[in-house]
């Protein structure tokens, strides 16, 4: 049970450039999202999702894109990242379609230059 | 809306000091509140949780108690080692599905 994984660990993108951050949880949770987390800020929510095929935005979702095929995956997009976008990004996943006690995927620290 | 309201430090102790990281929270209804963990380089991890008030959360020493009159949800520790130094993060779950809402997170330093 590896739980929830994220890859990549670290990534470093231009201007402009689009990636996508992968997210996986192997507990069959209905509940998964993504947060950002940036120095004194917390964790902030961009998008979330209640099951396989909904998604919703969080508190900050603008230049972001997310889908939901399979209970499983749950990526994150940037169409064409900014230096605003420099972040550690957190996936997170929970049993019921209740946002509470989530489980945490171990990070990707993002870098735009 | 929901907010947390938590000091952020750093906050720096001796092992074996007693430990308070005061918590307070704004919401409607009856959140229930969290306390996760962040170990240096790594994702958070749940320390203890309470979902009505009067709760108290518990687990690896740490305790937190759901203060409805007060708004609080302050984490407390009797006596702390090295290996608690850690980011702290208070948090809490208004019941819907519109994710967690975060305090800014305190750093906790302890010195041998």
């Amino acid at each position: 049970n590896a739980g929830v994984t994220q890859t990549p660990k670290f990534q470093v993108l231009k201007t402009g450039q689009s990636m996508t951050l992968q997210c996986a949880q192997d507990m069959n949770h209905e509940y998964m999202s993504w947060y950002r987390q940036d120095p004194g800020m917390g964790l902030r929510l961009i998008h979330y999702s209640v099951g396989a095929g909904i998604t919703d935005q969080g508190e900050v979702p603008n230049g972001y894109n997310v889908s939901r095929s399979t209970t499983e995956d749950f990526p994150l997009r940037l169409l064409s990242a900014a230096p605003s976008q420099t972040s550690v990004y957190f996936c997170a996943s929970s049993y019921s379609g209740q946002a509470h006690e989530q489980y945490f995927g171990p990070g990707t620290r993002l870098t735009v230059t | 809306g929901n907010s947390v309201t938590q000091m952020e430090g750093p906050v720096t102790l001796s092992e074996e000091a007693f430990l308070t990281i005061n918590c307070t929270y704004t919401a409607t209804g009856y959140p229930s509140l969290f306390w996760y963990v962040q170990y240096p380089g790594e994702g958070l991890q749940l320390l203890l949780k309470a979902t009505k008030a009067d709760d108290k959360g518990s687990n690896k020493g740490f305790e937190a108690t759901y203060r409805k009159e007060t708004t609080s949800f302050h984490l407390e520790k009797g006596s702390v080692q090295v290996s608690d130094s850690a980011v702290y993060f208070c948090a809490l779950s208004g019941g819907g599905a519109d994710g967690l809402t975060f305090g800014k997170g305190t750093h906790l330093i302890i010195q041998p």
